[in-house]
Order: structure tokens, then sequence, then C-alpha cells
């Protein structure tokens, strides 16, 4: 079965500092891949997904997330983060065409100190 | 036009008591997934249904666990007999079409968060 490994489980930054999370997927097929917000008492919102093209995506509110298949990863990155900024980030994957089943990563805390 | 909605937002139960979690989809969607997030872990696929179909229940646990989405309100998991480990925080989905690709996405609700005593 895919999996998708989150490697920081809680990251603290200051503001205007660079944000970099880490996502790694385990399966070689065709992929397609989210990555999802939640702020503090809020619900999960799509911040960007990729399915072709580019692979360079970007996403909602200055994020922007890289796709490297041969390292089978999909970094999230925002050059200046802000205070708002702080919540947790999950990196997701479906795997093949037409499928609905997201498989997700245990998530990353952001904390961004004023 | 209001985003998917669960209740309750928390929920407590004893041991060997019933867990009704209730989802709401956004207007014009008539597709609905679970997921639960056990503690430290990250969400996992339960169930997908359509109006008063279950299309894929591959996630659901085989004993216990049901879900439905009636013709008419809401859709509904239901826990019989909870145990301690049933404690997690359960999100509804929802989306216009089934299949997600470019054009289509899951909206999520904010999640039912189950205690078990």
């Amino acid at each position: 079965a895919q999996s998708v490994s989150q490697h920081n489980h809680h990251v603290i930054l200051s503001e205007a500092a660079s944000l970099e999370l880490g996502c790694n997927y385990s399966y070689g097929g065709t992929v397609n891949l989210f990555w999802y917000v939640q702020y503090p008492g809020q619900h999960l919102q799509l911040l960007l997904k990729y399915f072709s093209g580019d692979p360079l995506v970007k996403g909602i509110k200055g994020f922007e997330a890289e796709f490297i298949k041969s390292k089978f990863s999909f970094n999230l990155r925002k050059p200046s983060v802000q205070w708002s900024d702080t919540a947790e980030y999950f990196c997701a994957v479906i795997v093949g065409a037409g499928s609905y089943q997201l498989t997700f990563g245990k998530g990353t805390k952001l904390s961004v100190i004023p | 036009n209001a985003g998917v909605m669960q209740n309750p937002r928390h929920l407590v139960r004893r041991r060997g008591q019933e867990a009704r979690l209730r989802c709401s989809p956004m207007k014009g969607h008539s597709h609905v997934y679970w997921y639960r997030q056990l503690p430290e872990e990250g969400l996992k696929f339960m169930v997908y249904l359509q109006k008063e179909n279950i299309i894929d229940e591959s996630g659901m646990p085989k004993e216990r666990f049901s879900a439905e989405f009636p013709k008419e309100g809401p859709s509904i998991l239901r826990i019989q007999q909870v145990v301690r480990g049933d404690s997690a925080a359960y999100f509804c989905a929802s989306s216009p079409r089934g299949q997600l690709n470019s054009y289509n996405e899951q909206f999520f609700g904010p999640g039912t968060r189950l205690t078990v005593l």
C-alpha cells in the first residue's frame, strides 16, 4: 500500500523566514499530489495540487510545491512566512487515474513566531 | 455557500455506547467521503458514498461501523459499542464528482472529535 512521509513533526520559524516542508511518497506509478492546511479550529483547506504538467505548482497564499519524480518528493515551500501561516500542513496522494482515496501524511505543525 | 458541516464538533461517549456523527455536504455535492485521524496519524480513508449508495467501504472496520447517505438529510457515520481505540477525529469531505482531477476536489468539514471514556 502507498504511504506518505512528512519528515518534520513540528517546525518553528520566525516571521519572514523561508519555509520548506518535506513530503515523500512510496509508490512508483502515476500519482497525484496535494497539500492541505488546517488553521487552528478550522477545516482542512486545499493549498495546491499536482496532476500533470509543470512540476512546480503554485497555490494559494504564496505557497508552492515542486514534484520531483526521481526523488518521490513533493516539498512545500514559501519564501517568507507570516504569523498567520501558523497551522498544520498535510501532504496527500492519490494513486492512479480516476481515484478518490486520499492517503495523508501525519502532518507537520508550523508555528510562526512574530 | 456554506461549506461542509459536521456535528457535533466534539462527542464524548462511554465504552459500549453508540456514536452518531453527521455530515452535511456542500450544496450540489452528491459524493461524500469519511476519513479517520487517529492520534499522531494522518487521515485514513474509511468510506465513499453517493446518495443512497455505498460505493467503497474498503477502509471501514468490518464490525461496529456503518455509514449511510440517505436521499434526504445528512450522511451518518455510526459506531456501535464504542471502545477506547475509536477515539479519533472523524472528517467528512464532499465533492461534486467522484474522481479527483484538475477540476474536482474534496472539500473537508471541520471534523468531529470523538472521545471514548
